[in-house]
């Protein structure tokens, strides 16, 4: 499988500031995807990444607030701007590994996120 | 809207005893059926996948059942160990590629002593 490295691991950031999540993956992949999971909630899709594409959102989640980046087929960030305490969550990149006629999903270690 | 439903949203099973997670869904599109284990502050994890061609997979203690008919399927944990508590997800994902993944709410899994 895939290795995804995350970072941050957690960041504890001011209102109305912005932090910027990065995802790297060890191999190339067509599809990358952000989610959010609020503390003992599920995951919810926020925005499809392909590369040389423009994100895809999800309903409730629009580019102007979580801008997304996809340079590549290994890269993607995950900007969270003018940051309210609602937003204080989990952010997980997820990327989807199709191997032959099968194919798998692989989560990285998520970016904990403290708004204050 | 949640597009898989998942139960119980908690179990407490004692050890060497067999956990029993259920999930359901109505749209008959979804074609690859996962489930993660999610530990405190990790990423969640794949246990065990299913395609919808097949009733049963098993890979050592982790079984998934799979009821097309009743478009549903369940995660059975044989011999539950301590280690095994956690937050399981199972999940569905619309055919083709290119389609995240939709997830349940989650169940969390005390395994006792």
């Amino acid at each position: 499988s895939a290795v995804i490295s995350q970072k941050p691991s957690r960041d504890i950031c001011q209102r109305g500031t912005s932090l910027t999540i990065q995802c790297q993956v060890d191999s190339q992949v067509t599809m990358m995807f952000w989610y959010r999971q609020q503390p003992g909630q599920s995951l919810t899709l926020i925005a499809t990444a392909n590369q040389g594409s423009e994100a895809t959102y999800e309903s409730g989640f629009v580019i102007d607030k979580f801008p997304i980046s996809r340079p590549n087929l290994t890269f993607s960030t995950l900007t969270v701007s003018n940051m309210s305490p609602e937003d204080s969550s989990i952010y997980l990149c997820s990327v989807e590994e199709l191997k032959g006629a099968n194919y798998g999903y692989t989560f990285g270690s998520g970016t904990r996120l403290t708004v204050v | 809207q949640q597009q898989v439903k998942q139960s119980p949203q908690s179990l407490i099973v004692q050890k060497g005893g067999i956990s029993i997670i259920n999930c359901a869904y109505e749209n008959t599109a979804f074609d690859y059926f996962p489930w993660y284990q999610q530990f405190p502050g990790k990423g969640p994890a794949l246990l065990i996948a299913i395609r919808p061609d097949v009733s049963e997979k098993k890979e050592g203690r982790f079984t998934i059942s799979f009821n097309k008919s009743a478009k549903q399927f369940s995660l059975h944990i044989m011999d539950s160990q301590p280690g095994d508590s956690a937050t399981y997800f199972c999940a569905a994902r619309l055919s083709n590629s290119g389609y995240a993944l939709n997830f349940g709410k989650g169940t969390s899994l005390l395994v006792t002593p």
